[in-house]
């Protein structure tokens, strides 16, 4: 199985902070990797598809890059909506796995 | 707009059965492959089986494999998960999801809760 690892587990910021968070593949997955947005209580929501797509009507704000193992989800301008639990994942072979997750708080 | 709602969750004793059921709309059902994801504080998100629009391809996680099955009717815009042989760690989430054209998941459902506890 892929494992992807996600780092810093938590983050603490400010509103208008510019934040990173990367997620690194344990084997080469090209561009299959997407990133989620999960608020307390609530599904996950997809942010960014193909390791740098942004999904319909999600904020230019957010911004992914890479490829290969090594991967980015940047947010420019922190808001305050935006403090949640970001997710990576693998969509390049089965099992579709997850990152552990990173907690982005205030 | 894109609408998935689960339900059948609910508290199992371990070794039951349960069917989970999830409600499509918005989209064209038979178009797109589906998914189902479960969460647990422990674990994550784990991703746990996915099925073709035609229900002829289907995938599954070691975890699962031999105890869930991944079924669809079309014709209901409906997908379901049949747990047979529940073990306690199955306690989770549910979700399912509509998968993307990369085999990103979409659009999810809000989840329903499945304890398996004697």
């Amino acid at each position: 199985d892929i494992q992807m690892t996600q780092s810093p587990s938590s983050l603490s910021a400010s509103v208008g902070d510019r934040v990173t968070i990367t997620c690194r593949a344990s084997q080469t997955i090209n561009t299959y990797l997407n990133w989620y947005q999960q608020k307390s209580g609530k599904a996950p929501k997809l942010l960014i598809y193909a390791a740098s797509t942004l999904h319909s009507g999600v904020p230019s704000r957010f911004s992914g890059s890479g490829s290969g193992t090594d991967f980015t989800l940047t947010i420019s301008s922190l808001q305050s909506e935006d403090f949640a639990t970001y997710y990576c994942q693998q969509t390049y072979s089965p099992p579709k796995t997850f990152g552990q997750g990173t907690k982005l708080q205030i | 707009q894109v609408q998935l709602v689960e339900s059948g969750g609910g508290l199992v004793k371990p070794g039951g059965s349960l069917r989970l059921s999830c409600a499509a709309s918005g989209f064209t059902f038979s178009d797109y492959y589906m998914s189902w994801i479960r969460q647990t504080p422990g674990k994550g998100l784990e991703w746990i089986s996915y099925i073709s629009g035609s229900g002829t391809t289907i995938y599954y996680a070691d975890s699962v494999k031999g105890r869930f099955t991944i079924s669809r009717d079309n014709a209901k815009n409906s997908l379901y998960l049949q747990m047979n042989r529940l073990r306690a760690d199955d306690t989770a989430v549910y979700y399912c999801a509509k998968v993307g054209a990369t085999g990103d998941f979409d659009y999810w459902g809000q989840g329903t809760l499945v304890t398996v506890s004697s």
